[in-house]
């Protein structure tokens, strides 16, 4: 079976400092891999997606970007955390060609 | 644009009591609609996909149906493990794999 892990599981970052949150997925190969964002009062957004190793796409211009070094794992970095980047971040995957998408555990993000 | 809407935003019922969740969206070129069940402080579980006006599925006391513009969730004697938040997604035609979501319907089971 499939598995796909986040960590770490909370964080709490300054302003103006780096963030590198980590994905992996377990039991799949070249699998789709997502990026989403839940901000209090909002639906989950989408922030990045990929297809395969070093192919990634950007839904919403912003100062965060995603990395794919390797088939089941995604990394989502930041040079510099704004206020604006705390929420729930989710990472989630789908198999090459399937529609639906399985979520990871997350990623709870407050910047200070 | 493509919009997914979700109605009530909150909903509270007593144990047994059956109602339905609405999900109204607005996409160009539909490839899916999802729902997804999401617990306090944990990533969305996946429930069911439906692909064409007038598909039905169901797990255990909930069912889901789709017309062309909108989805329901209906919820069929409910217990107090029921309560979650109840997330519907649409997977929009064209070539990016995204999904749109809708803001929620939180639900709470009162026993």
């Amino acid at each position: 079976s499939q598995t796909i892990h986040q960590w770490p599981a909370t964080l709490v970052q300054p302003v103006g400092s780096p963030l590198s949150l980590e994905c992996t997925v377990e039991g799949t190969s070249n699998p789709n891999l997502y990026w989403y964002r839940q901000a209090a009062g909002r639906g989950l957004q989408l922030l990045f997606y990929s297809v395969g190793i070093g192919q990634i796409s950007s839904e919403v211009p912003q100062n965060l970007s995603a990395s794919r070094p390797q088939d089941r794992q995604f990394i989502l970095s930041s040079k510099k955390l704004l206020l604006s980047d705390s929420g729930f971040y989710l990472c989630a995957w789908s198999p090459t060609g399937g529609a639906e998408q399985y979520f990871g555990p997350g990623t709870r993000l407050t910047v200070t | 644009e493509d919009q997914v809407t979700q109605s009530p935003e909150a909903l509270r019922l007593q144990e047994g009591e059956s109602s339905s969740l609405n999900c109204s969206y607005t996409v160009s070129g539909l490839r899916g609609l999802f729902w997804y069940r999401q617990d306090p402080g944990k990533g969305p579980e996946f429930l069911f996909t439906l692909y064409s006006a007038g598909e039905e599925k169901e797990k255990e006391r909930l069912k889901a149906t789709l017309t062309k513009k909108e989805s329901f969730l209906h919820i069929t004697a409910p217990k107090p493990e029921d309560s979650a938040t109840y997330l519907c997604a649409v997977r929009p035609g064209g070539g990016a794999d995204g999904l749109t979501f809708g803001k929620g319907t939180h639900l709470i089971i009162q026993p």
